[in-house]
């Protein structure tokens, strides 16, 4: 099956910095999302990004299917954006394989 | 729009019990599928259900299983539990199977506890 591995495995900022989470995958894919696990356990659905690049305020992914990775930027961090992120990929539908993920401490 | 809603939040059982675990998706999604998350072995796709259908299956074994109703509400049982069968399951729903722009949307999980 498809693998995923996400670097770094453990990340610590102080406030403000920015960061660039990677991600590559094994085989070609049809479906790649970024997640973020906040400290309570919930699963949030940051981008949904097969290819391309796109932005949603301080974060920002790209994902280059061609040389299959991702890389998710994380601006200006805050320490809201603490907890792991999550790479998952498929080849066609949403049968999810996860990467096991990237821990982010944002200090102040 | 409410989100993904999970029932039970939390729960403790004992080894043989089974348990029942339940999954309301997003108003208007019709995919639902389920994770099970553990320490050691991350995150892993459990199965997925699409207009009361399975339509894919992980590798889990048949002590495991599910079903989704009508009105897309889903449901997943684990009978004879076991110790390892602690984990967080989590629930996600689509709008549906394989369309571009499909976006998982996830509850905020049941936490399972076997003693």
């Amino acid at each position: 099956g498809i693998q995923v591995e996400q670097s770094p495995p453990d990340l610590i900022l102080q406030e403000g910095a920015n960061s660039t989470l990677r991600c590559n995958f094994s085989d070609s894919v049809n479906n790649l999302q970024w997640f973020h696990q906040n400290p309570w356990g919930q699963l949030i659905n940051l981008f949904y990004i097969p290819s391309g690049t796109k932005q949603n305020g301080r974060l920002s992914a790209t994902t280059v299917a061609t040389e299959r990775y991702s890389l998710l930027y994380i601006s200006s961090s805050q320490t809201t954006d603490s907890g792991v992120y999550f790479c998952a990929v498929d080849r066609n539908g949403n049968k999810l394989v996860f990467g096991a993920g990237t821990i982010l401490r944002v200090k102040s | 729009k409410a989100g993904v809603t999970q029932t039970p939040r939390y729960l403790i059982k004992t080894r043989g019990q089974q348990v029942t675990l339940s999954c309301s998706p997003i108003s208007g999604h019709r995919s639902v599928s389920w994770y099970q998350q553990t320490p050691g072995q991350g995150l892993q796709f459990l199965f997925e259900y699409f207009s009361e259908t399975q339509r894919n299956k992980g590798n889990f074994p048949g002590r495991f299983s599910g079903r989704q109703f009508s009105n897309s509400r889903s449901e997943m049982n684990v009978s004879t539990l076991e110790l390892g069968d602690s984990a967080l399951y989590l629930c996600a729903s689509s709008l549906s199977v394989g369309r571009a722009n499909e976006k998982l949307f996830f509850g905020s999980g049941t936490q399972l506890s076997v003693l």
